[in-house]
């Protein structure tokens, strides 16, 4: 079955203890991106990758590290979580061109306190 | 860089109502277009989406959606809503420009009253 999978589900975390958001995809895309998700705002990118060892940042990237090592993982790295990175994550593969749909994970929902 | 706009921030309707959201992007070229659903607790699902062809599209749970090219826009829209249809959409735009990324409007928050 075609999935993209984070993990955990869940995070609750204190402000300053480095945590990652790991997601991976089966589906051999190339194209691979983290979005959060806040009350209002709707969801904005965060880091996006086009394919292994290329990544560049979105609209929101202050705070946030990812890596790109193998195709099928895209970890998100917060060096030093702040109370204003509570959010709900998502992330999304798809094969990177147009006219292809994204495909996303089942989200994250962390609270940094 | 593209921008969408979803005109309505919260919308609450009585079952059997008709359905109609707006959602405006900002960009003038090829565009693909998606509406995504997400109940309340769960991840985001797409609804419909257009790529090309006939603008108007239909997509799963009897939603549909227009293209209209001129007016650079692509509203929602559904007969008769459900108690079950309560959830927030959010429209998207991917262009073919620079990074293929996916654009997302504000949300809209569906309230359906029984």
């Amino acid at each position: 079955e075609a999935q993209v999978t984070q993990n955990p589900r869940y995070l609750i975390t204190v402000t300053g203890k480095k945590l990652t958001v790991t997601c991976s995809q089966n589906m051999n895309h190339e194209y691979m991106s983290w979005y959060r998700q806040d009350p209002g705002l709707g969801l904005r990118q965060i880091y996006y990758s086009m394919n292994v060892e290329v990544t560049d940042k979105g609209d929101v990237p202050e705070g946030y590290k990812v890596s790109r090592k193998e195709k099928r993982n895209f970890p998100l790295i917060l060096e030093s979580p702040s109370p204003n990175q509570t959010s709900l994550y998502f992330c999304a593969s798809s094969s990177g061109a147009l006219n292809t749909e994204a495909f996303f994970g089942q989200g994250t929902r962390l609270t940094v306190v | 860089a593209q921008s969408v706009s979803q005109h309505n921030h919260h919308v609450i309707l009585s079952e059997a109502a008709s359905l109609e959201l707006g959602c405006n992007y900002s960009y003038g070229g090829t565009v693909n277009l998606f509406w995504y659903v997400q109940y309340p607790g769960q991840h985001l699902q797409l609804l419909l989406k257009y790529f090309s062809g006939d603008p108007l599209v239909k997509g799963i749970k009897g939603f549909e959606a227009e293209f209209i090219k001129s007016k650079f826009s692509f509203n929602l829209r559904k007969p008769s809503v459900q108690w079950s249809d309560t959830a927030e959409y959010f429209c998207a735009v991917r262009t073919g420009a620079g990074s293929y990324q996916l654009t997302f409007g504000k949300g809209t928050k569906l309230s359906v009253i029984p």
